[in-house]
């Protein structure tokens, strides 16, 4: 079964404007941790920004923010203004608990084109 | 700033041949892990280890080795490579609390297999 779920496949957005992809995950565990990576056209995959799951607060990096919905097992990805620069394939992910390795779970992603 | 390089960066080898993909972190990361991703199937894991000498079965080890001799160096090995093992290969390596707590990727390397 798949852990983290990105529905969205592609968007299209404006340049300048606001735009939010979705991923959900399931865990049984009582403590995980939720990243979003951004892959280039260029194939490079970079590291965004982490919401641990006992943290209340949402994650903000730069013009990235999380929306951290944990009864729904939600973790949103926000871009706030955005710029061209910003198309790319997002991804989503999480690790579950205090294991001595890591073990990531990768959503499919999705990709978001920004349209001058 | 996290260094994980891989090589070659592109490679064509011919079905049944032996294939080596090399990776390298200057991180100082215990986990190191190598995936491959296709078109519509995402990043899926090959194999990771959690110190030199240590390998591990991700979901899809069938036709894959890996070796880690050492903190900086972990290998993937197609002992007779198939044309269904063309894809994009990346390495990653892992840090354990606070900002290393993620995952830093490669840049990939493009295997095409004849």
């Amino acid at each position: 079964a798949q852990k983290v779920t990105q529905t969205q496949t592609s968007i299209s957005v404006m340049e300048k404007t606001t735009v939010t992809m979705d991923c959900v995950y399931e865990t049984q565990d009582s403590s995980y941790f939720l990243f979003w990576y951004k892959q280039t056209a260029s194939g490079e995959i970079v590291f965004l920004i982490r919401q641990d799951s006992y943290k209340k607060e949402n994650a903000t990096v730069g013009h990235y923010s999380l929306n951290f919905q944990k009864p729904k097992s939600s973790i949103g990805l926000i871009i706030t203004a955005t710029q061209i620069e910003d198309s790319a394939v997002y991804f989503c992910a999480m690790r579950e608990g205090n294991t001595g390795y890591q073990n990531f779970y990768f959503g499919k992603g999705t990709s978001l084109t920004v349209i001058p | 700033e996290a260094a994980v390089t891989q090589s070659p960066r592109n490679k064509v080898a011919v079905t049944g041949g032996k294939v080596t993909l090399s990776c390298n972190q200057t991180n100082n990361h215990n986990n190191m892990y190598w995936y491959r991703q296709d078109t519509g199937h995402g990043l899926r894991l090959i194999h990771y280890s959690y110190g030199a000498g240590s390998t591990e079965k991700g979901d899809i080890p069938d036709g894959y080795k890996a070796s880690r001799p050492s903190q900086e160096n972990f290998s993937l090995i197609l002992e007779l490579a198939t044309p269904s093992q063309t894809s994009v290969y990346f390495c990653a390596s892992g840090g354990w609390g606070g900002d290393q707590d993620t995952q830093y990727f490669g840049p990939g390397t493009r295997l095409l297999v004849l």
